[in-house]
């Protein structure tokens, strides 16, 4: 899509904080979302996911909100580490589609 | 459990020279596999994916090209590199049907065309 070419936006967030990523999908049938994490020179990591059937979902330190009816979803890091530096994409799926659509990407720069 | 295997890790390329990037997938069967660049800050660009043996679907006309010639190997092709195919090339796998919900990465390959 058109945000492959886009500079990614950089959230800085003081250790120890938390975090809240955001992304706006695009596609209202959608049914299952996921956020990934890269970390720089490596391929993206799954984190969490969520179906549409849900509003919210938790991991370990991660928690996952989904808002269907302003299509916003957030990924949210409790007690942020330098190891959670990384880029973080979040992505979509229609039921049965063979592809996935991949969001645009944030930064996320942990300040000392 | 399921692992991804891409290499190799890093290739610099002269313009106009062939290229042969592999993926293979250890631990499934029947999986789609996917091939995707990456651009140096930004996001990811599907090229191509395939659902079954000799299945391709490209996603975006270029000089680039994608063969399954086994369930679990994928190769990304092209018979003379552009400067603009520089790039970070990722593959990934899924289940299929139903289970094509989640995709998982390989490490990556660093392409630079100079």
């Amino acid at each position: 899509g058109e945000s492959v070419g886009l500079h990614l936006p950089t959230l800085s967030v003081q250790e120890g904080d938390n975090s809240i990523i955001n992304c706006a999908y695009s596609n209202s049938a959608s049914d299952y979302f996921i956020w990934y994490k890269q970390e720089s020179g490596k391929g993206p990591q799954f984190i969490i996911d969520i179906r549409s059937n849900m509003d919210k979902r938790q991991g370990q330190r991660v928690t996952v909100l989904l808002n269907k009816t302003v299509k916003h979803l957030s990924l949210q890091i409790a007690a942020t580490q330098p190891g959670d530096s990384a880029v973080y994409f979040c992505a979509e799926n229609h039921r049965r589609d063979d592809k996935i659509i991949f969001g645009k990407g944030t930064r996320l720069h942990i300040l000392p | 459990s399921q692992t991804i295997h891409q290499w190799p890790a890093t290739l610099v390329q002269p313009v106009g020279s062939p290229l042969s990037l592999e993926c293979t997938v250890e631990g499934t069967s029947n999986p789609n596999l996917y091939w995707y660049r990456q651009a140096a800050g930004r996001g990811l660009q599907l090229l191509f994916y395939s659902v079954g043996i000799g299945q391709i679907s490209s996603e975006v006309p270029q000089n680039l090209s994608a063969s399954r010639p086994q369930d679990r190997q994928f190769i990304l092709s092209s018979k003379k590199l552009l400067l603009s195919d520089s790039g970070f090339y990722l593959c990934a796998w899924s289940g299929s049907g139903a289970a094509a919900e989640t995709q998982y990465f390989g490490p990556g390959t660093r392409l630079l065309v100079l």
